[in-house]
């Protein structure tokens, strides 16, 4: 079974202040993790995956996770926030293998001050 | 080309209702998805469906019932709606099998379920 825990529902961050994003998984086999944003009234989409090979990841939009298995965590973050990164942004596993169908975490809502 | 369509956008219906969501893929993929959101953005995957598997979240209500009319296309169609129904709900697909496999999900626009 997996499972995905996202430290704090909420983040605040001044507008160009370092934004990071925790995201902590448990899975019984090499997981594959993924970053999601959602803007408001819109669906998911996609900021970045790791499934193998290098474990620092780039996604979009200056974003970045680094996938560290011995502390099973897979971080969100950008050096300098901008107002548009407001936003829910989702962490998800799956145990690509056994189950494609992916786990997600409940969110962390990201909000930017000026 | 929007690549995941879901219709309408906005349903406000009555207790006790029956109610269809449509949902479109044009990426080609084996795999598509329902999840719900509720008001505080968690989450749940309702089901997950390809041409061969139906895998339901065994939490999910039968009153709940994905559709697929072919690849392309997964319905979901609601009976006896209850208040608790209301949601946003979000189609979604993937590409888990074959040499074009990439497990993200690709997820339509929502939409946001109002029972009075």
């Amino acid at each position: 079974a997996q499972s995905v825990t996202q430290l704090g529902s909420h983040v605040s961050v001044s507008e160009g202040a370092l934004v990071l994003l925790r995201c902590n998984y448990s899975s019984s086999v090499p997981p594959y993790l993924f970053w999601y944003v959602q803007y408001p009234n819109q669906g998911l989409q996609l900021l970045l995956k790791y499934t193998t090979g290098a474990t620092l990841v780039k996604g979009i939009n200056g974003f970045e996770a680094e996938f560290k298995k011995s502390e099973t965590s897979f971080h969100l973050t950008k050096p300098s926030a901008h107002m548009s990164d407001a936003a829910e942004y989702f962490c998800a596993v799956s145990d690509a293998g056994i189950s494609y169908i992916p786990t997600f975490g409940r969110g962390t809502s990201l909000i930017v001050h000026p | 080309d929007t690549a995941v369509s879901q219709t309408p956008k906005y349903l406000v219906t009555q207790m006790g209702n029956d109610k269809s969501i449509k949902c479109e893929q044009n990426l080609g993929h084996d795999t598509m998805y329902w999840y719900k959101q509720d008001s505080k953005k968690f989450l749940k995957i309702m089901f997950s469906y390809n041409n061969k598997e139906l895998i339901i979240n065994e939490t999910v209500p039968n009153r709940f019932s994905p559709k697929s009319p072919d690849k392309a296309h997964l319905n979901l169609h609601i009976n006896s709606l209850e208040l608790g129904d209301s949601a946003v709900y979000f189609c979604a697909c993937s590409q888990d099998r074959g040499l074009l496999v990439s497990y993200e999900q690709y997820f339509g626009p929502g939409t946001r379920l109002t029972v009075t």
